[in-house]
């Protein structure tokens, strides 16, 4: 079995300031996960994902995660935010072959 | 290159009717799924094809719901007698190969409107 928490439904920040979106995961084993953002009326696009190589998993546009066992974390973060940063983020975690969906983060981007 | 192909984007239909929603995927992948977003439920899964296999039914919400991949590749979602709780967007997403660490490639999804 597997499940993600999203610990925060919605995060605002200034553009330029750092984001931090956090998730924690519980998985039967060795999960790999994924961050996905979505951006109003489009599709998932992946973000990053993590599959064991390396702890610390750099994304697209400049997002970077870090995996912790020991926390069972998989926190996105971004040292400095732009508007076009505005969208829903969500963490997921891949068993086998199904993924279960954290409840996603909305992020607003302030001038 | 292309990426996974959702058609309609949009459909409205009145409550009662037969809907069919269409998703093409990446070229040479070989898993599909389907995935319901709605407000408050969050991303629900639907049906899993991989290949050849018998198909992952597990996520349908009811009878009324059912899907066919054909030849491996282009799939639809068909909803008969259509209730206004169907009402979501229809994601559906490729993987190249069912690895575990093969990310999913979604489509921009099918907004289904039942009035």
């Amino acid at each position: 079995a597997q499940s993600v928490t999203q610990l925060d439904s919605h995060v605002s920040v200034s553009e330029g300031t750092p984001v931090l979106l956090r998730c924690n995961y519980s998985s039967s084993y060795s999960p790999s996960l994924f961050w996905y953002v979505q951006h109003p009326n489009k599709g998932l696009q992946l973000l990053l994902k993590y599959t064991s190589a390396a702890t610390l998993v750099k994304g697209i546009n400049g997002f970077e995660a870090e995996f912790k066992k020991s926390e069972t974390s998989f926190h996105l973060t971004k040292p400095s935010a732009h508007m076009s940063d505005a969208a829903e983020y969500f963490c997921v975690v891949k068993g086998d072959y199904k993924l279960s969906f954290g409840a996603g983060t909305t992020v607003t981007v302030r001038a | 290159g292309a990426g996974v192909s959702q058609s309609p984007s949009n459909k409205v239909t009145e409550k009662g009717k037969d809907v069919e929603l269409r998703c093409d995927p990446i070229s040479g992948h070989t898993a599909l799924y389907w995935y319901r977003q709605s407000l408050g439920q969050g991303l629900e899964f639907l049906i899993y094809f991989q290949g050849n296999s018998a198909p992952d039914k597990s996520g349908l919400p009811s009878d009324r719901f059912s899907a066919e991949r054909t030849g491996g590749s282009v799939s639809t979602l068909t909803i008969q007698r259509t209730q206004q709780e169907d009402s979501a967007v229809y994601l559906c997403a490729s993987s190249l190969a069912e690895t575990q660490n093969s990310p999913l490639h979604f489509g921009n999804g099918t907004r289904l409107t039942v009035t």
